[in-house]
C-alpha cells in the first residue's frame, strides 16, 4: 500500500515570494497534520486537519495555511517567505486517534 | 504544555554494543510516548509507542524502550548495535495517540553513531 506522499520533494523559492507543498494521505486516512523540521531540530507542530477542518494549529504566524480536499489530500501554503521558512516539511496521516504515519517530505529553501 | 528532553545530542556506540538513548517527557496528563527514527534526507519512521498498555514495548529493528512513570523517562534501548542503526532519533509526547489538536510534541533529537 502507498504510504504518505508528498510533492515536491525539493524546492527553492526566493524570500517574498509564496509555496504551495502538496500531500496525499494514506488510503482511508482522515487526518493530516503538518509539521515543519528545521536542520538540526525535531519537527514541529504546524496544523491538524480533518474532515476538510482545522482541528489544532501550532504556534505559528498567520502566513502559513491550508487546506484539506474531499478525497482527504491537503495542501500547505506559505506566503512572504522568509529566509527562516527554510526547512523540511513534514505532512503525516492517521485513522483519527490512531497511529501517526510521516511522509519523506518536501524541502524547502528559500534564496 | 508538554515537552520532552532528550539527553545527548550525539551518541557513539560500537557495532554490539548496547544502545541507549535518553528521553525525558512532560506532561500534565497520561501521556502517549513514540520513537521516530529518521535516515539520511527521510522522513520519521515509527519504531514503537507507548500507550498505556504495556510498561515495555517492543519496536521494529530490535528496540524497546521502558515507560517509567516515576522517573518521567521512556529510554530507547537495542541489546546490540548494528551499522545500519546510525540515523536521527526523535522522541515525542502527546495527550493523544493521534496527536490531537495540539499534535507530537518532539525532542531536538540524538544522532547515533556505529562505530565499526
Amino acid at each position: 500500500d502507498a504510504g504518505v506522499t508528498q510533492s515536491p520533494t525539493h524546492l527553492i523559492k526566493t524570500r517574498g515570494q509564496h509555496v504551495t507543498l502538496r500531500c496525499s494521505p494514506i488510503s482511508g486516512h482522515k487526518s493530516v497534520s503538518w509539521y515543519q523540521q528545521v536542520l538540526g531540530q525535531g519537527p514541529q507542530f504546524i496544523f491538524q486537519y480533518y474532515e476538510k477542518e482545522e482541528r489544532g494549529r501550532g504556534n505559528f504566524p498567520d502566513r502559513f495555511s491550508a487546506r484539506q480536499f474531499p478525497n482527504y489530500s491537503s495542501e500547505l501554503n506559505v506566503n512572504a517567505l522568509l529566509l527562516g521558512d527554510s526547512a523540511l516539511y513534514l505532512c503525516a496521516s492517521s485513522l483519527i486517534g490512531n497511529t501517526i504515519y510521516f511522509g519523506e517530505g518536501s524541502w524547502l529553501t528559500v534564496v | 504544555a508538554q515537552s520532552v528532553t532528550q539527553l545527548g545530542s550525539h551518541v557513539s556506540v560500537s557495532e554490539g554494543a548496547l544502545v541507549l538513548l535518553r528521553c525525558n517527557y512532560s506532561s500534565s496528563v497520561p501521556p502517549y510516548l513514540f520513537w521516530y527514527v529518521q535516515y539520511p534526507n527521510q522522513g520519521l519512521q515509527l519504531l514503537l509507542k507507548y500507550t498505556s498498555a504495556a510498561t515495555l514495548v517492543k519496536g521494529i529493528n530490535g528496540f524497546e524502550a521502558e515507560f517509567k512513570k516515576s522517573e518521567t523517562s521512556f529510554h530507547l534501548t537495542k541489546p546490540s548495535a548494528h551499522m545500519s542503526d546510525a540515523a536521527e532519533y526523535f522522541c515525542a509526547v502527546s495527550e493523544r495517540e493521534g496527536g490531537g489538536a495540539d499534535g507530537l510534541t518532539f525532542g531536538k533529537g540524538t544522532h547515533l553513531i556505529i562505530q565499526p
